[in-house]
């Protein structure tokens, strides 16, 4: 099955710095790489998704990158504000039965 | 409109005793997912929905867990006999559908404790 390792674990970073989050995964038949945002208390929410069609997708301050040959893609968020602290986790799936698998989290402190 | 809901928010149970979790996802999602997620811990995926049948249920930890969904709609994960490895916060999601790369909406969570 698939295997989706995520790094760092926690990630201080000063306000108005970017942050960079890595994620590889091991099934080649993975197509589908959402990241999702988790504050203290709530649900995971999307953020950003790419499909494996696109080698990178930005939506304001966050893009999203994507190898394939190296089976790694990696979340940047810049210019980061408080309000970015979260807990941000990557997951991978194949188009059937689309079950996501999840990297450990990343813990994102944003100092002001 | 209406997310994905579940019930109830909070459970305290005696280990030994059996549980009932419940989701409602979107109106119209056909696919349903259920995660587990164990304290500081990412998400780990237990079973799926298509329509009423799940087609995979290796995730599931062992046969204490089953899970049932009717009328393509509310879905049911049952823990039998629970343990204290249980405790976790259990999460549903629902999607469009299963044969392409649909987004997953996620409820706000069971948080099961077994004492």
């Amino acid at each position: 099955g698939e295997n989706v390792e995520q790094h760092p674990s926690t990630l201080s970073v000063q306000e108005g710095d970017s942050a960079v989050i890595k994620c590889t995964y091991s099934d080649s038949a993975s197509n589908y790489f959402p990241w999702y945002k988790q504050e203290l208390g709530k649900r995971p929410q999307l953020i950003i998704d790419i499909r494996s069609n696109v080698g990178e997708k930005k939506d304001q301050r966050i893009a999203v990158t994507l190898n394939k040959t190296a089976k790694h893609f990696s979340l940047h968020i810049t210019e980061t504000q408080p309000e970015d602290s979260a807990v941000y986790f990557c997951a991978a799936s194949e188009a059937a039965g689309n079950m996501l698998t999840f990297g450990g989290g990343t813990r994102l402190m944003v100092k002001p | 409109g209406a997310g994905v809901s579940q019930s109830p928010s909070n459970k305290v149970t005696e280990k030994g005793k059996d549980v009932e979790l419940r989701c409602d996802p979107i109106s119209g999602h056909t696919a349903l997912y259920w995660y587990r997620q164990s304290l500081g811990q990412g998400l780990e995926f237990l079973i799926y929905f298509q329509g009423n049948s799940a087609p995979d249920k290796s995730g599931l930890p062992s046969d204490r867990f089953s899970a049932e969904r009717t009328g393509g709609s509310v879905s049911t994960l049952t823990i039998q006999r629970t343990q204290q490895e249980d405790s976790a916060v259990y999460l549903c999601a629902s999607s469009l559908g299963w044969e392409a790369p649909y987004e997953q909406y996620f409820g706000p969570g069971t948080r099961l404790t077994v004492t």
